[in-house]
């Protein structure tokens, strides 16, 4: 099945970007999505992108997808103390078990 | 209008008791997913619903019984709860050829 695994922890300055990575295992997904938690709260969909893309902008984000090394990246430009929460990386297959395979989460902590 | 709804929101019991989870969805979708995440924060599927048929079922206690009466609704009974239950789940839905979730508020289970 499919591996999603990320880095636990992101400190960063407000006003400078942050770069959140994530890996997965499995070819056959073909969409990759961001997840952002806040605290006490859901789950807010952010951002996805098609696996025949390489990136995808939206305002302030930018998701890169290197598919031969099964890469995923968020970067957050101009973060923001309002950036800080738990962001999950998570891949959908294209057949057999569809259902979102999550990451352990970033936590991305901004300081002021 | 909520598009996923949980209830309750919050639920606090003691070991041994049975409960229940609601879910209810007003989008039209036919799959519907429960979700756990620990307190770590990991989130994993447990079940997944398509048109009232059970299609996931990952490897849960059988204490956990789904039951989906229509394809709007998906309850998750749990028997003789424990300490490890002890957890917020997540209800999701989403149209079987879509690739978007669209995810409840959470309900958050403390067992004592």
């Amino acid at each position: 099945g499919e591996d999603v695994e990320q880095s636990l922890f992101l400190s960063v300055r407000e006003g400078d970007s942050s770069v959140i990575n994530c890996t997965y295992t499995d070819s056959s997904s073909t969409y990759l999505y961001w997840y952002k938690q806040e605290p006490g709260a859901g789950l807010q969909l952010l951002t996805y992108i098609f696996s025949n893309m390489d990136m995808k902008q939206d305002q302030r984000l930018t998701v890169l997808l290197n598919k031969k090394d099964k890469h995923l990246s968020l970067r957050i430009a101009d973060t923001q103390t309002g950036d800080s929460a738990i962001y999950f990386c998570a891949a959908l297959p294209d057949t057999g078990r569809r259902a979102l395979t999550f990451g352990s989460g970033t936590r991305l902590q901004v300081q002021p | 209008d909520t598009a996923v709804s949980q209830t309750p929101k919050y639920l606090v019991t003691q070991m041994g008791n049975d409960k229940s989870i609601k879910c209810e969805q007003n989008l039209g979708h036919d799959t519907m997913y429960w979700y756990k995440q620990d307190s770590k924060k990991f989130l994993k599927i447990m079940f997944s619903y398509n048109n009232k048929e059970l299609i996931i079922n990952e490897t849960v206690p059988n204490r956990f019984s789904p039951k989906s009466p229509d394809k709007a609704h998906l309850n998750l009974h749990i028997n003789s709860l424990e300490l490890g239950d002890s957890a917020v789940y997540f209800c999701a839905s989403k149209d079987s050829g879509a690739n978007v979730l669209t995810f409840g508020a959470g309900s958050r289970l403390t067992v004592l």
